[in-house]
């Protein structure tokens, strides 16, 4: 079984500055790892995930993650928020091995000001 | 882009009432999940088909819910009797497997009142 622990339920930031979202798993046997964005009245879209190799990985809209195996994190960053990314963003882990369901943190709420 | 769809987008329906709520899922993708999001929960997984077959229901109340798969074109969540803790939005999800993702559906909002 996995489990994910999102640290922030909220990180208030203003635009054009840098933005951490905290990612934390548990696991005894390999996963993948992905980050969805929620935006208001609106289902999951994918942002990016890390299947295997390189331990950063690049999305759409500017963000992108870094596996760390050692600390069992899988950290989103973007240098540079807009407004437009004020939304809830979700953590999840999948085992990769035979019929494997999707794991969500509890969601992290970005609220960009101005 | 191929979607996801669920019908209804809105629901209010009275405590008692039988509830139906519908996904279709993108054409090719042979896994379909449907979650429950709420404030104080999160997302849960209440039910996992894999080429129609339900691999994994434990996540759903037994009693008064259940999911089924007709056809690979429909997946169906249905609540019978509902209950004002049944309120929360109703999420379908579809993909081939786990690493490419899945897409989700924009959701059911059922308010049972």
């Amino acid at each position: 079984a996995q489990s994910v622990t999102q640290l922030d339920s909220q990180v208030p930031v203003f635009e054009e500055a840098p933005v951490e979202l905290r990612c934390n798993y548990s696991s005894s046997v390999s996963v993948y790892l992905f980050w969805y964005v929620q935006y208001p009245n609106q289902g999951l879209q994918l942002l990016l995930k890390y299947l295997s190799g390189s331990t950063l990985v690049k999305g759409i809209n500017g963000f992108e993650a870094e596996f760390n195996k050692s600390q069992t994190s899988f950290h989103l960053r973007k240098p540079s928020v807009h407004i437009s990314d004020t939304a809830e963003y979700f953590c999840a882990v999948s085992g990769q091995k035979g019929y494997s369901t999707l794991t969500f943190g509890k969601g992290t709420m970005l609220l960009v000001s101005p | 882009d191929a979607r996801v769809t669920q019908t209804p987008r809105h629901k209010v329906t009275e405590m008692g009432q039988e509830v139906t709520m519908r996904c279709q899922p993108i054409l090719g993708h042979n896994t379909v999940f449907w979650y429950r999001q709420t404030m104080m929960q999160g997302l849960e997984l209440l039910a996992y088909f894999r080429n129609r077959a339900p691999l994994d229901d434990s996540g759903m109340p037994k009693d008064r819910f259940s999911a089924e798969m007709p056809d690979a074109t429909l997946a169906t969540l249905k609540i019978q009797p509902s209950e004002p803790r049944d309120s929360a939005v109703y999420f379908c999800a579809s993909g081939p497997e786990a690493h490419y993702g899945y897409t989700f559906g924009s959701g059911t909002r059922l308010t049972v009142v």
